[in-house]
């Protein structure tokens, strides 16, 4: 199986601040790197796929860069609403894995 | 609208079964590959099992294989899994995904259901 390793497991950022999180495969994975964004006591959403491609509604402060087995996700300039855990999901190989997930939260 | 609307937690005891339904709307679903991914409380997320739109093909994490099937009905737009041998680690709220197509490249997840809890204890 597909290991995802998620750095950092948490961070404390203030409003404004560019934030920067990886993820990393045990082995390579192409592009086929999914992010997802859960606020607390709702479902996940979709935020991007293919590694850098944004879905249909999301900021573009929101982006994303890797191949292979390292990855990131990057919020430009850190907003309210965006304070929430964020998981990265390999789909390429089954069983799809995800990251342990990475909590933003307000400084 | 894309809808996916779960039934069927509750409580059970360990060493019992319980089905699980996704109710789906709002797209062509037999088109779609489908998938359950589960979070036991305070936890990450676990994906559980996959299903072709067709319903030819199943896939299956290790922590289930054996315990769980997945299954779909296309003429009631409806996915299924079957949970039997229940342990306590199972318990967790189990979310119905929809994949964004039916092939390799587009096994991400698009949509999400709002989730349905399992509770596995005596």
């Amino acid at each position: 199986d597909i290991q995802m390793t998620q750095s950092p497991s948490s961070l404390s950022a203030s409003v404004g601040d560019r934030v920067t999180i990886t993820c990393r495969a045990s082995q390579g994975i192409s592009s086929w790197l999914a992010w997802y964004q859960q606020k607390p006591e709702k479902a996940p959403k979709s935020l991007i796929y293919a590694a850098s491609t944004l879905q249909s509604g999301v900021p573009s402060r929101f982006s994303g860069s890797g191949s292979g087995t390292d990855f990131t996700l990057t919020i430009s300039s850190l907003q309210p609403e965006d304070f929430a855990t964020y998981y990265c999901q390999q789909y390429n190989t089954y069983p799809l894995t995800f990251g342990g997930g990475t909590k933003v939260e307000i400084k | 609208e894309v809808q996916l609307l779960e039934s069927g937690g509750g409580l059970v005891q360990p060493g019992g079964s319980l089905r699980l339904s996704c109710a789906a709307s709002g797209f062509t679903f037999s088109s779609y590959a489908m998938s359950w991914v589960r979070q036991a409380p305070g936890k990450g997320l676990e994906w559980v099992s996959a299903i072709s739109g067709s319903g030819d093909n199943t896939y299956y994490a290790d922590s289930v294989k054996g315990r769980f099937t997945i299954s779909r009905d296309n003429s009631k737009n409806t996915l299924y899994l079957q949970m039997n041998s229940l342990r306590a680690e199972d318990t967790a709220i189990y979310y119905c995904v929809k994949h964004a197509g039916s092939t390799m490249t587009t096994r991400y997840s698009d949509y999400w259901g709002q989730g349905t809890l399992v509770t596995v204890s005596s």
